[in-house]
């Protein structure tokens, strides 16, 4: 299995700023998507990224709030964008290997106060 | 569109009893894939079990079974010899045909007594 590390691993931030997270792979994956998980909720699909085309973002969810890239097959960035307490969440980021499988990195906890 | 259901928000059991975790599932698509995930309370995500639609058997991970009954769309996870390190939300996923972006449950808290 893919072995993923997401960075921050949490975060205290100010309403109104912006945070990035990271995840990088240790190996080349074609799809990669970004989850929330809000307070005693299930996790929910961001946005898929796609290398060399933009992310497919779903319902309910904005570029211009949730800006991601995937500049190479092992890396992508989120951006939290003027946050609001409402996104104090756990964020995810999960890969596609294999046959279906999808394996996690640990998640960033956010706070925002 | 496709739809996860948990009916069990907690479920307690004794240590070293067997325990079963709810999960029903809809989707139009034949081909789809049912996965379980534990979620301790550092909040990771940790794979457990994979069962495909087009499996003869059930799967089978150590102390993890998957009971699935593709007829009453049921994929039910069952832990053998609990121990007191299986206390997590266990959440049911599901992706189906080409899309391989996950829907998940409301997850089950499962805490196991000593």
């Amino acid at each position: 299995s893919a072995v993923i590390s997401q960075k921050p691993s949490r975060d205290i931030c100010q309403r109104g700023t912006s945070l990035t997270i990271q995840c990088q792979v240790d190996s080349q994956v074609t799809m990669m998507f970004w989850y929330r998980q809000q307070p005693g909720q299930s996790l929910t699909l961001i946005a898929t990224a796609n290398q060399g085309s933009e992310a497919t973002y779903e319902s309910g969810f904005v570029i211009d709030k949730f800006p991601i890239s995937r500049p190479n097959l092992t890396f992508s960035t989120l951006t939290v964008s003027n946050m609001s307490p409402e996104d104090s969440s756990i964020y995810l980021c999960s890969v596609g290997t294999g046959q279906q499988l999808q394996h996690f990195g640990d998640g960033t906890r956010l706070s925002i106060l | 569109a496709q739809k996860i259901t948990q009916t069990q928000p907690g479920m307690f059991v004794q240590e070293k009893e067997a325990v079963t975790l709810d999960c029903t599932y809809d989707t139009s698509d034949p081909s789809y894939g049912l996965f379980w995930y534990k979620q301790p309370s550092s909040g990771e995500m940790i794979f457990l079990i994979y069962q495909g639609s087009y499996d003869q058997q059930n799967a089978t991970e150590g102390r993890y079974s998957l009971n699935f009954q593709k007829a009453r769309k049921s994929a039910n996870l069952v832990i053998s010899a609990s121990q007191l390190g299986d206390s997590a939300m266990y959440f049911c996923a599901l992706n189906s045909g080409s899309a391989r972006q996950l829907t998940f449950g409301s997850g089950t808290q499962l805490t196991v007594l000593p």
